[in-house]
């Protein structure tokens, strides 16, 4: 069975930039999430969406960044314009429903450098 | 103070050690309780639920203890492969499934 989905898995850009983020939950999976990973705040949520509506955005860390969730098989996290503090690891994960006792499958990550 | 504390290690261990972590979270209202594991460029797995009466997977035992909001994780007769880093993982219950990760505990186990 595939996994949650993402791409790329490795971007490079420059700052100012246009950036996408692509993932593919699970199929059947009702819950996906967008976290960011660094070294110096580790995981952070930053949106959650449950049957494809974003349910908390409180992580969002500003008007640049925003997700998108068209349909239940796919969405997408902007950034634009991008700057060097953007770079991370930006996770995606799914989960069957909004259950506080289910796992979340995360995906492999994109790496993404801001130069 | 972080919702999710963990004493970020690295624990450095021989092979066959038992290795403890601990972890405090801040909300008394939390609902339920993991542990993930993340091995290096990787992405975050579940090792474990925990549960409030303790339980046990293989060579994993996770506890909780409510009243002084702490989760621990035993891991014995450490194996080369454990190591990683391990994620301690909160639910507030107040948004459906939405987790709240501490920062991880490395873990180094030697030969």
């Amino acid at each position: 069975d595939a996994g949650v989905i993402q791409s790329p898995r490795h971007e490079v850009t420059e700052m100012g930039q246009e950036v996408t983020l692509r993932c593919k939950p699970i199929s059947g999976h009702n819950s996906l999430f967008w976290y960011r990973q660094t070294m110096m705040r580790g995981l952070e949520l930053l949106i959650y969406f449950n049957n494809n509506v974003p349910i908390d955005d409180s992580g969002m860390p500003e008007d640049r960044f925003s997700a998108k969730m068209p349909n239940a098989s796919f969405s997408t996290l902007k950034i634009q314009p991008s700057e060097p503090r953007d770079s991370a690891v930006y996770f995606c994960a799914s989960s069957p429903t909004g259950s506080i006792y289910n796992e979340q499958f995360f995906g492999p990550g994109t790496r993404l450098t801001v130069l | 103070r972080k919702e999710v504390e963990q004493d970020p290690g690295p624990f450095n261990v021989p092979e066959g050690a038992t290795v403890a972590f601990n972890c405090t979270y801040s909300n008394s209202a939390s609902q339920s309780f993991f542990w993930y594991r993340q091995d290096c460029r990787k992405e975050p797995k579940l090792l474990m639920s925990v549960y409030s009466s303790g339980n046990e997977d293989g060579r994993f035992t996770a506890q909780l203890n409510r009243a002084s909001q702490y989760i621990s994780l035993l891991i014995r007769d450490s194996k080369l492969s454990d190591s990683a880093t391990y994620l301690c993982v909160v639910n507030w219950g107040n948004a459906g499934n939405m987790l709240t990760f501490g920062g991880g505990t490395r873990l180094m186990v030697k030969p």
